[in-house]
């Protein structure tokens, strides 16, 4: 299995920050990524897909880049909505995996 | 656009048959994948499987051994058994679809939590 290390695992940001949360896979994943956000007690909601395109509806300082292993989640600009906890998967091959999550909280 | 309803016990007794029914409504059940993911309490998300709607299934090959991913699609929902199952699969069991073409997953049922416990 393809295995997804998000770093950090927790992030304290203002509103108003921009922050980058990083996700690396074990083995190249050729864009196959999708970020998700979480907030306590809701089911995950998609942002992103293909690493870089944004699921309809996503406000676009939600943005994603890399290549190869290492993948990129910037938030241009935190609003107060933002403060949830976000997860990478891949699918690139089967199983689809996801990372452990990075929790972001208000500082 | 489709909503997803996860439905079933919420307390299964160790080395018994966890069972949950997804109903689908918004769209017709043959357009997607239909998938399980699982989260335990304070922790990450787990992909169970899925099903598309011919019946061609594909497992988590962790879980493989003990799930079973049936649709219905007369009733419009599909439906996930976990057999012998132990206090490590005490979490929220979410529905969720992916399309063909496009494996990640773009909606979710709100969850159902299932502890297992005597």
């Amino acid at each position: 299995d393809i295995q997804m290390t998000q770093s950090p695992s927790s992030l304290s940001a203002s509103v108003g920050d921009r922050v980058t949360i990083t996700c690396r896979a074990s083995q190249g994943i050729s864009n196959s990524l999708a970020w998700y956000q979480q907030k306590p007690g809701k089911a995950p909601k998609l942002l992103l897909y293909a690493a870089s395109r944004l699921q309809s509806g996503v406000p676009s300082r939600f943005t994603g880049s890399g290549s190869g292993a290492d993948y990129t989640l910037t938030i241009s600009s935190l609003q107060p909505e933002d403060f949830a906890t976000y997860y990478c998967q891949h699918y690139y091959t089967p199983p689809r995996t996801f990372g452990q999550g990075t929790r972001l909280e208000i500082k | 656009q489709v909503q997803l309803q996860e439905s079933g016990p919420g307390l299964v007794k160790p080395s018994e048959t966890l069972s949950l029914t997804c109903t689908v409504s918004g769209d017709s059940i043959n357009n997607y994948y239909w998938n399980w993911i699982r989260q335990p309490p304070g922790k990450g998300l787990e992909w169970i499987g899925n099903i598309f709607y011919s019946g061609t299934t594909d497992y988590n090959p962790s879980l493989k051994s003990r799930v079973t991913i049936l649709v219905d699609t007369s009733k419009n929902e599909f439906s996930l058994t976990l057999r012998s199952v132990t206090a490590a699969d005490t979490a929220v069991y979410y529905c969720a679809t992916s399309r063909v073409g496009a494996p990640y997953f773009d909606c979710w049922g709100q969850g159902t939590p299932v502890t297992v416990s005597s």
